[in-house]
């Protein structure tokens, strides 16, 4: 069975700073696909920027991208330029092609400081 | 355009209650599924159905009954709430029958059952 890991409950950063957010998973598959999804408070989660598996090159939208590690399973996001509207939980989820099911962590909790 | 919707947004429960919470799409979506949120535990999947007619079981599904008799509307049954039933449900659609990863969600629905 897959797994997602996010070793980071909450981080804080001061606005305007570059912050990492860290993600592994587990899996036998070659070919899937990776998220991350954004919760702020009390409004809904939306998808951030998705990753496929068989493309080496890193997903980037706007000040988010994503610096994917097939060999190590890992699947860190990088919100650089960071502002007030970026403080929000932040899962990162994890789907097989042709399945039904997206996985999801445990999430982050990011705090933006002024 | 409403997205998804879901009513109640909160609601109180005594143990052994029943109640329905509802989740409708207006986007036309052939996907769509229900979720817990639980703390440090992320978002857990409930059910979920590919298409009218169609539902299946997720990863949490025991208390829960689900039904999809419309493309539109995906209700979620507690028949007999139970403390540990305390959470925050997200229903979330899907344009494709084949999941593709992006979730469309609801603003979550606050369920306590005393």
């Amino acid at each position: 069975a897959q797994t997602v890991t996010q070793s980071q409950p909450e981080m804080s950063v001061q606005e305007a700073e570059t912050v990492t957010l860290s993600c592994t998973y587990d899996t036998s598959e070659n070919n899937y696909y990776l998220f991350w999804y954004k919760q702020p408070p009390s409004r809904q989660m939306i998808l951030v920027i998705r990753q496929e598996a068989y493309k080496q090159q890193n997903a980037t939208e706007n000040r988010f991208s994503v610096n994917f590690q097939k060999a190590a399973k890992s699947f860190s996001l990088k919100i650089s330029d960071s502002q007030l509207g970026d403080t929000a939980m932040y899962f990162c989820a994890f789907m097989k092609p042709g399945d039904d099911k997206i996985i999801f962590g445990k999430g982050t909790r990011l705090h933006i400081l002024p | 355009n409403a997205g998804v919707t879901q009513t109640p947004k909160f609601q109180v429960l005594k143990t052994g209650q029943s109640m329905t919470l509802q989740c409708a799409q207006d986007m036309n979506h052939e996907y769509m599924s229900w979720y817990r949120q639980d703390p440090g535990m992320g978002l857990r999947l409930i059910h979920y159905s590919v298409g009218a007619g169609i539902t299946d079981q997720g990863e949490v599904p025991n208390g829960y009954n689900v039904s999809r008799s419309t493309t539109e509307d995906f209700p979620l049954r507690l028949l007999s709430a139970a403390p540990s039933q305390t959470s925050v449900y997200f229903c979330a659609s899907s344009y494709s029958r084949i999941l593709t990863g992006e979730l469309f969600f609801g603003e979550g629905s606050r369920l306590t059952v005393l």
